[in-house]
Parts: C-alpha cells; sequence; structure tokens
C-alpha cells in the first residue's frame, strides 16, 4: 500500500505568513494527489485536485505543485479562515486511497 | 444538490458490529461513481476505510479488510458499513462521501476526488 507522509504534523503562522505544507508518498503517484482542508467539526473540503489544480470557489492565494514522490500546498498570505487542518490525499490507486497524517496550522 | 447523510448508532459495545448507513439524495448511485467510507478517531487524522461502486464491487483499506464490509442498496439509493469486533480504537467520526469529482492525471489516467460529503457521525465504542 502507498504510504503518505505530511509534513509539518502543526505549525504556528501570523496572518498574512506564506505557508508550505509538504507530502511525501512511497512510491511515485503521477500527479494523482489533492488537497483537503479540514475546520473542527466539519467535513473535509477538497482545495485542490491533480496536485495544482484549483478546485472551483477556491481562493487563489491556495496554490500546489508537484509530481512523483514530492507534493507542496502552498497559502502565499494565511487569512484567519484558514486556520484549519489540511490533508493530502493520494488516488493514484483509486479507488484504494491514502491519507497524509494531517498538518494543523495554528495562529501564532 | 448532491446530499449524503450518515445514520447508525452512536453508540457500540466491544467486541460487537458497527452497522452504519449512508442515504444518498439528489443523485442515484446505480448512475456510477465510487463511494466511500472515512473515518476520524477524535483529535486524530482522517483514514479510508473503504469505496464501493454501485455494482457491488468494493475495495478496502488493508488495515481494516478483515473486519470490514461495504455494501449497496441502489433500490434505496444508499451504502452501509459493517465493521467487526470493535474495540475503543474505533471510536471515531465516521464519514461517507462521493468519489465523484474526475479529472484526467498527468498520464492521462481518469482518476477522481471526493466531491461530496456527509456530514460524519461520531461512534463511540464502550460498555
Amino acid at each position: 500500500a502507498i504510504q503518505m507522509t505530511q509534513s509539518p504534523s502543526s505549525l504556528s503562522a501570523s496572518v498574512g505568513d506564506r505557508v508550505t505544507i509538504t507530502c511525501r508518498a512511497s512510491q511515485g503517484i503521477r500527479n494523482d494527489l489533492g488537497w483537503y482542508q479540514q475546520k473542527p467539526g466539519k467535513a473535509p473540503k477538497l482545495l485542490i485536485y491533480a496536485a495544482s489544480s484549483l478546485q472551483s470557489g477556491v481562493p487563489s492565494r491556495f496554490s500546489g505543485s508537484g509530481s512523483g514522490t514530492d507534493f507542496t500546498l502552498t497559502i502565499s498570505s494565511l487569512q484567519p479562515e484558514d486556520f484549519a487542518t489540511y490533508y493530502c490525499l493520494q488516488d493514484y490507486n483509486y479507488p484504494r486511497l491514502t491519507f497524509g497524517g494531517g498538518t494543523k496550522v495554528e495562529i501564532k | 444538490q448532491v446530499q449524503l447523510q450518515e445514520s447508525g448508532p452512536g453508540l457500540v459495545k466491544p467486541s460487537e458490529t458497527l452497522s452504519l448507513t449512508c442515504a444518498v439524495s439528489g443523485y442515484s448511485i446505480s448512475s456510477g461513481y465510487y463511494w466511500g467510507w472515512i473515518r476520524q478517531p477524535p483529535g486524530k487524522g482522517l483514514e479510508w476505510i473503504g469505496s464501493i461502486y454501485h455494482s457491488g464491487s468494493t475495495y478496502y483499506n488493508p488495515s481494516l479488510k478483515s473486519r470490514v464490509t461495504i455494501s449497496v442498496d441502489t433500490s434505496k439509493n444508499q451504502f452501509s458499513l459493517k465493521l467487526s469486533s470493535v474495540t475503543a480504537a474505533d471510536t471515531a467520526v465516521y464519514y461517507c462521501a462521493r468519489l465523484g469529482g474526475r479529472y484526467y492525471d498527468s498520464s492521462g489516467f481518469v482518476r477522481y476526488y471526493f466531491d461530496y460529503w456527509g456530514q460524519g457521525t461520531l461512534v463511540t465504542v464502550s460498555s
């Protein structure tokens, strides 16, 4: 099974900061990766699919990059509503899926 | 608008079987797509449990495969999860979701992402 290693597990940042979260796959997964945002008590929400494609309605401050084994989610200028937990999800083996461990973005 | 709603007991005794149902509205399961179950223990990350197609074809997380059964009832437009021999480690919020967001990857293969989710239901395993 494909393992997804996400880092860091948590980070503290201020409004306006640039934030980068990484996800590493245990094997090459082309660009078959999505990024989800989850707020407390809510279901996850898709931000990015195909590693770099922005989901409709998602602010352009979110961007994704990478292919193969290494992927990055970047928030260019952190906003108050962005404090949440972020997960990567590989769908290379669709419909067998694997989530990363998550990154909690907290207020500094 | 597609909507998913999980239902089932909120409390299950250790060693018993957890049973949940996901009712789908706004879309016919028979029309296609895979449908999935995902769980999240309190304060922890998301874990994919398994996926099912309207034909009944299933795929399970290897770590849960021996205890999981996912089934579909197209006549009721719902799919279900059964997890046997539960322990406290199975306490979690359980989500159902549709793998309905289609895209083509860098090699031209069709892939899907979760586009609709249920609100989640907390299941506690305790005597």
